[in-house]
């Protein structure tokens, strides 16, 4: 089991929005900044948000991260097929001096 | 251009060893957080190690502590991986990744370790 907590998997219809949540605690997600990543099978993941809420050069402004305390969430607008894919969240923990992925949620576009 | 290149990935039995490089170019290697990462077939994302610009500082998750060992060569733009008594959940893809968790992290293509009798 995760430290850091994703649901194992969220839906949407294209065009349609899907959030992706990262629940931890005050050692990482609370005092801490976090990244998204997303991952194709068979690939190495890609940065989607740094720093909380920061998007890398490239990414569209369909992709969008904030955190709140102890909680993160991505949201994903405009839902495209090419956007099934697995993404992670990740962070340091200042307590257990380890860096943490989330298990991951699989993006399904219906 | 900025690229990371894994080697030393293959096949091993449990409790040998193997040693990954991964070498670095296109960017001042000696100011970055360097970590590995690994992947086991099917399964998340996993943390193993990382390393301070100067090696001073060495963090690892709790199962490889004792087995694996990161280092670097700065004047080398490298990055190693020293794995020793490997076990087959040790199995994955190991990913050389720059800076994780930082502003502009870069992740190489991975090599794959398979531990297996």
């Amino acid at each position: 089991q995760s430290v850091l907590t994703q649901p194992p998997s969220v839906s949407a219809a294209p065009g349609q929005k899907v959030t992706i949540s990262c629940s931890g605690s005050s050692s990482n997600v609370g005092s801490n900044s976090l990244s998204w990543y997303q991952q194709f099978p068979g690939t190495a993941p890609k940065l989607l948000i740094c720093a909380n809420n920061k998007r890398p050069s490239g990414i569209p402004d369909r992709f969008s991260g904030s955190k709140s305390g102890t909680s993160a969430t991505l949201d994903i607008t405009g839902l495209q097929t090419g956007d099934e894919a697995d993404y992670y969240c990740g962070t340091w923990d200042s307590s257990l001096r380890v860096f943490l992925f989330g298990a991951g949620t699989k993006v399904t576009v219906l | 251009e900025v690229q990371m290149v894994e080697s030393g990935g293959g096949s091993v039995q449990p409790g040998g060893s193997l040693r990954l490089s991964c070498a670095a170019s296109g960017f001042t290697f000696n100011t970055h957080w360097m970590s590995w990462v690994r992947q086991a077939p099917g399964k998340g994302l996993e943390w193993v190690a990382n390393i301070n610009q100067d090696g001073s500082e060495k963090y690892s998750v709790d199962s490889v502590k004792g087995r694996f060992t990161i280092s670097r060569d700065n004047a080398k733009n490298s990055l190693s991986l020293q794995m020793n008594t490997l076990r087959p959940e040790d199995t994955a893809v190991y990913y050389c990744v720059r800076s994780i968790g930082g502003g502009d992290p870069f992740w190489g293509r991975g090599t794959l370790v398979t531990v297996s009798s």
